[in-house]
């Protein structure tokens, strides 16, 4: 119940293309739904994330939608870059800051 | 601001060995969490401090693990006896206690761990 699945394992895309990566959680709990980037050698960095009273979040070229009823949250990469190669991780956790549950990541690779 | 702070960036011991990590979050930041992430995984949590007080350890193996956060800033994660599947990256993270950034975690950028 704890679970977080990501989806795909990896992602090839052409330099400009959407990005597009998927979460589905179990606990419907959770009530925090981060997104973290990381680069190879660096620890991860928050991207963007969502709370489960609003269906979709947007910061720039990064986009959250958010499906309550399915348990299930997407991350939307538009018009993406070379600079955007990473590992991309979801996570489910409490506002509460405790008992973050990471999913198991999805390299990305933005061919120019 | 500095961000959260690690060392060694790198350690090869041989199994059966012991070895120390050391981190130091972000000033001003209470809780401090240490995760492990295995090649090819997401991080996974070992233990999560507030101040100087553990809020959780249930996937710490006390057996081998320990950690402490003796003054409520840096912290030191230990494994004694090490074995060939603890190789891994070791992460820290911090947030602040409070306000609206308080479930947002910041990380360092870990220590790799090769057992051998």
């Amino acid at each position: 119940q704890q679970q977080v699945k990501q989806s795909p394992q990896s992602l090839i895309v052409q330099k400009g293309g959407i990005s597009i990566i998927n979460c589905a959680y179990e606990n419907t709990a959770f009530d925090y739904f981060p997104w973290y980037q990381q680069f190879p050698g660096k620890g991860p960095a928050l991207l963007i994330a969502i709370r489960p009273d609003v269906s979709e979040k947007k910061e720039g070229r990064f986009t959250i939608s958010f499906n309550k009823s399915a348990k299930q949250f997407s991350l939307h990469i538009m018009d993406s870059q070379p600079g955007d190669s990473a590992t991309y991780f979801c996570a489910a956790g409490y506002t509460g800051g405790f008992k973050t549950i990471f999913g198991a990541g999805t390299r990305l690779f933005v061919k120019a | 601001e500095a961000g959260v702070a690690q060392s060694p960036r790198y350690k090869i011991i041989e199994k059966r060995q012991s070895v120390a990590f050391w981190c130091n979050p972000i000033s001003g930041h209470a809780t401090l969490y240490w995760y492990q992430q295995i090649l090819g995984q997401g991080p996974k949590l070992l233990i999560q401090f507030q101040n100087n007080g553990v809020v959780d350890d249930s996937q710490l193996p006390k057996d081998r693990f320990s950690a402490e956060r003796l003054k409520g800033v840096d912290s030191t994660l230990k494994i004694q006896p090490a074995k060939l599947e603890d190789s891994a990256v070791y992460l820290c993270a911090s947030s602040p206690l409070r306000g609206a950034s308080s479930y947002e975690q910041y990380f360092g950028p870990g220590t790799r761990l090769t057992v051998t």
